[in-house]
């Protein structure tokens, strides 16, 4: 069965300072990964994704996610977070054979301090 | 862009009572899902359709039904309402495979009393 681990619940940090948010997860065929953030009161949207090719996948808001195979990780970046990052982060995964469903981690809230 | 509008975002319920979440995307997609969302556990898989009258059971199906007799309307059902139903609910639609990413409506965060 696939799941995904997101070791980090909570976050706190301060203005430009670097952010990095751990993601892993278990399945045993090719994957498709994710990355969805919360902000406060408002819906969840789509950061970035990877399905195939470079493993350095870049999203909106100048976050960047990197995947790596041998580790089964999918860790999300970024160099200088801002007061407006403050939401709660989801990674998920998809198993390319089981079509349908994504799978989530229990997320992971960041707090960024002015 | 895609809407996916959830009819209630808050809703009071008794312990017993039957409650239905509606939900409606406009964009035509063939899967529609439902999670809930509770602190600390992300969000799971309660139930998904990726048709007209078809259903699949998510991780968490116990307690909830649901209903797709339209492509753009995906209900779910508690039949007999229970606190530990007391949650946020999420439906999102996707087109094709999920690998195009969900899209999500804004919640329907339920109280059972």
């Amino acid at each position: 069965a696939q799941s995904v681990s997101q070791h980090n619940h909570h976050v706190i940090l301060s203005e430009a300072a670097s952010l990095e948010l751990g993601c892993n997860y278990s399945y045993g065929g090719t994957v498709n990964l994710f990355w969805y953030v919360q902000y406060p009161g408002q819906h969840l949207q789509l950061l970035l994704k990877y399905f195939s090719g470079d493993p350095l996948v870049k999203g909106i808001k100048g976050f960047e996610a990197e995947f790596i195979k041998s580790k089964f990780s999918f860790n999300l970046r970024k160099p200088s977070v801002q007061w407006s990052d403050t939401a709660e982060y989801f990674c998920a995964v998809n198993g390319v054979d089981s079509s349908y469903k994504l799978i989530f981690g229990s997320g992971t809230r960041l707090l960024v301090r002015p | 862009d895609v809407k996916v509008t959830q009819s209630s975002r808050y809703l009071v319920k008794r312990t017993g009572e039957k409650v239905f979440l509606e939900c409606v995307q406009d964009m035509d997609h063939e899967n529609m899902f439902w999670y809930r969302q509770d602190p600390g556990l992300g969000l799971r898989l309660i139930y998904f359709s990726y048709d007209v009258k078809m259903k699949e059971k998510g991780d968490i199906p116990e307690g909830y039904s649901v209903s797709r007799e339209k492509k753009e309307r995906f209900s779910l059902i508690l039949e007999s309402a229970s606190t530990n139903q007391t949650s946020m609910y999420l439906c999102a639609s996707s087109l094709h495979r999920a690998n195009y990413g969900y899209t999500f409506g804004s919640g329907t965060r339920l109280t059972v009393v």
